[in-house]
């Protein structure tokens, strides 16, 4: 079974420009999170989304972004991008997201570098 | 605010060398307690998940622990592919759906 996937799988961007991350869920999946892992510390949580509909937002500027589509699949979006957004950006998804305890499975990340 | 510690940070051991591995919490209303395994280049790999003081989960040289203040990830006669860094994460009724991380452990495992 396909686990979670995420494209691309690294990206170079220069500061001010916008990135598109991807995410494809585990089949089944309806709940997808995004998470940030800077080099050394563990991820930080960005956006959650259920149904198609965010559900939990973390501590990051309006400069980021996300959606869900009737697939289930997702983007998160980050604009006017800075020297400090570099880094891996992990996708979870779970089956559910309104409270249960099933555990987030990881994709690899999008190793985004900003020059 | 919900509080995560891992130590040590890094963990050095001989093949066989047993040890743990220490995540304390700090939280408002813990929800569940997650450990995770990060190989490097790769995305955290799932390993347990403990809801109540006094639960524990074994997989395979691994077993995790819980009370009410700090977990335990016990490793028994490790072998060097237990080589990653462990990472401990919680969820709360602070944090709703997100987990919380700590900084992870750091471990090495040698021949």
């Amino acid at each position: 079974d396909a686990g979670v996937t995420q494209s691309p799988t690294h990206l170079i961007k220069t500061r001010g420009q916008h990135v598109t991350l991807r995410c494809s869920p585990i089949s089944g999946h309806k709940s997808v999170s995004w998470y940030q892992q800077v080099l050394g510390q563990g991820p930080q949580f960005i956006f959650q989304y259920y149904e198609k509909e965010e559900r939990g937002r973390g501590n990051f500027p309006d400069r980021f972004s996300a959606r869900q589509f009737p697939n289930y699949s997702s983007e998160l979006n980050v604009n006017a991008l800075l020297l400090g957004d570099s880094a891996l950006y992990l996708c979870a998804s779970s089956p559910r997201g309104d409270g249960s305890n099933q555990p987030q499975h990881f994709g690899d990340g999008t190793r985004l570098s900003i020059l | 605010e919900d509080q995560v510690t891992q130590s040590p940070e890094a963990l050095r051991l001989q093949e066989g060398e047993s040890s743990s591995l220490n995540c304390s919490y700090t939280v408002s209303g813990l929800r569940g307690l997650f450990w995770y395994r990060q190989d490097p280049g790769k995305g955290p790999e799932f390993l347990f998940t403990l809801y109540s003081a006094g639960e524990e989960k074994e997989k395979e040289r691994l077993k995790a622990t819980l009370t009410k203040k700090e977990s335990f990830l016990h490793i028994t006669a490790p072998k060097p592919e237990d080589s990653a860094t462990y990472l401990c994460a919680v969820r709360t009724s602070n944090s709703g759906y997100a987990l919380n991380f700590g900084k992870g452990t750091s471990l090495l495992v040698t021949p």
